[in-house]
């Protein structure tokens, strides 16, 4: 089965900052990815999807680029509110899967 | 609108059964695939598999399977995640969430909208 792989598996920035975190495949899964941020106690909220496609209602600084096997999910200005934990999810196959995570903190 | 709303939280022994219900409304249910995703106390997602509410027919994770069951009530829109011979290693919050596309469109999904999620507690 292919495995992801997200780095870093955590990190701290200042607000403003651009934030950039990766995710792998193990092997090409073309643009079958998909972006989800969990904030602290609550419940997954869908991001980004087809790799780059940002979900309705998504503020415009998050933004997913890659395809094939290496993608990335940045914030080009990071916000309070961002605070919380990114998981990338992939689907290219009825066998899909996640990520590790990366959990974004404020500096 | 598109809800997803489960059963309340669970507290059972070692060795007990749990059935979480996770019910469908605003959509047609036959329609999209229902997946299940585990999440361990300070853990990440992990994807334990997905229904077919269509056929009924199931596909499971690897390490999921044998102790773990996926059904359907299509006459209340409800899935059903079962879970047998309970660990402690199974405490974790349940959540069921909804393929994007409809099954007619596509196998390969990602999920959208999710339920609130469910506690399952297994302690002595």
């Amino acid at each position: 089965d292919i495995q992801m792989t997200q780095s870093p598996s955590s990190l701290s920035a200042s607000v403003g900052d651009r934030v950039t975190i990766t995710c792998r495949a193990s092997q090409g899964i073309s643009n079958y990815l998909a972006w989800y941020q969990q904030k602290p106690g609550k419940v997954p909220k869908l991001l980004i999807y087809a790799a780059s496609t940002l979900q309705s209602g998504v503020p415009s600084r998050f933004s997913g680029s890659g395809s094939g096997t290496d993608f990335t999910l940045t914030i080009s200005s990071l916000q309070p509110e961002d605070v919380a934990t990114y998981y990338c999810q992939k689907y290219n196959s009825a066998l899909r899967g996640f990520g590790g995570g990366t959990k974004v903190e404020i500096k | 609108q598109v809800q997803l709303v489960q059963s309340g939280s669970e507290l059972k022994k070692p060795g007990a059964s749990v059935k979480v219900s996770c019910k469908a409304s605003g959509y047609t249910f036959t329609s999209y695939a229902m997946n299940w995703v585990r999440q361990a106390p300070g853990q990440g997602l992990e994807w334990m598999g997905w229904i077919n509410t269509n056929t009924g027919n199931p596909t499971y994770a690897q390490g999921f399977t044998g102790r773990f069951v996926f059904s359907l009530d299509t006459s209340v829109s409800t899935a059903y995640l079962q879970i047998s011979s309970l660990k402690a290693e199974d405490t974790a919050v349940y959540y069921c969430a909804r393929d994007v596309l409809s099954l007619r469109r596509s196998f390969k999904n990602w999920f959208d909208p999710w339920g609130q999620g469910t506690l399952v507690t297994v302690s002595s």
